[in-house]
């Protein structure tokens, strides 16, 4: 089994519909989480990150953490084409910043 | 402010050659990780280094690979005797040097590597 599990999609959503993108782990020992945004043949692009349960807001986007569940979803709303891209969840543990640990990342892409 | 900066951004190898991959972190950030990534799959970490210090690299294979990153100059990941196994994009991360914000990395562009 894998420490993080991401549906790998593809995810096909029309312009200005709410993007819901989740993982889950294993490990309890996860204490901060962030997804990354990557645009086809680009380097990831951290979006948002938390470190405890509960959601967090920043502008479209909303992170949510479910510590009980281990489980952490990323929502987009009013969604446009230029979110079209790969979403890669990660998660890690204090003790071992240098070791983040990556879901395999959805593809999604909007529709105009 | 100039972000991670990785060159070459293509690399081609034969077999039994020597890959060498550049990265510059951003300014100011004193914290380097390489990572691989293989097609439809997510990150995995390979090693990270501070300035002339090779502080984790469980990610690494044990045999022909090996990182640097000098006190002047970009890090280096090096990848002797290239197998077509070793095909993939490397992408370098930087982060500031505060030890609890290591999390908040930066990613630079990546390099693919193909072997033919």
């Amino acid at each position: 089994q894998k420490e993080v599990e991401q549906d790998p999609g593809p995810l096909s959503v029309p312009e200005g519909a709410i993007v819901s993108l989740n993982c889950t782990y294993s490990n309890s020992a996860f204490q901060y989480f962030m997804w990354y945004r990557q645009y086809s043949r680009k380097g990831p692009e951290l979006l948002m990150y938390t470190y405890s349960s509960g959601n967090k807001e920043d502008g479209r986007f909303t992170a949510q953490v479910d510590k009980s569940s281990k489980y952490i979803s990323l929502f987009i709303r009013d969604s446009q084409p230029s979110d079209s891209a790969t979403y890669l969840c990660a998660m890690g543990v204090y003790s071992s910043a240098s070791k983040i640990i990556f879901g395999s990342g959805t593809r999604l892409s909007i529709r105009p | 402010n100039a972000g991670v900066m990785q060159n070459p951004r293509h690399l081609v190898r034969r077999r039994g050659q020597e890959a060498r991959l550049r990265c510059s972190p951003m300014k100011g950030h004193s914290h380097v990780y390489w990572y691989r990534q293989l097609p439809e799959e997510g990150l995995k970490f390979m090693v990270y280094l501070q300035k002339e210090n090779i502080i984790d690299e469980s990610g690494m294979p044990k045999e022909r690979f090996s990182a640097e990153f000098p006190k002047e100059g970009p890090s280096i990941l090096r990848i002797q005797q290239v197998v077509r196994g070793d095909s993939a994009a490397y992408f370098c991360a930087s982060s500031p040097p505060n030890r609890e914000l290591t999390y908040e990395q930066y990613f630079g562009p990546g390099t693919r590597l193909t072997v033919t």
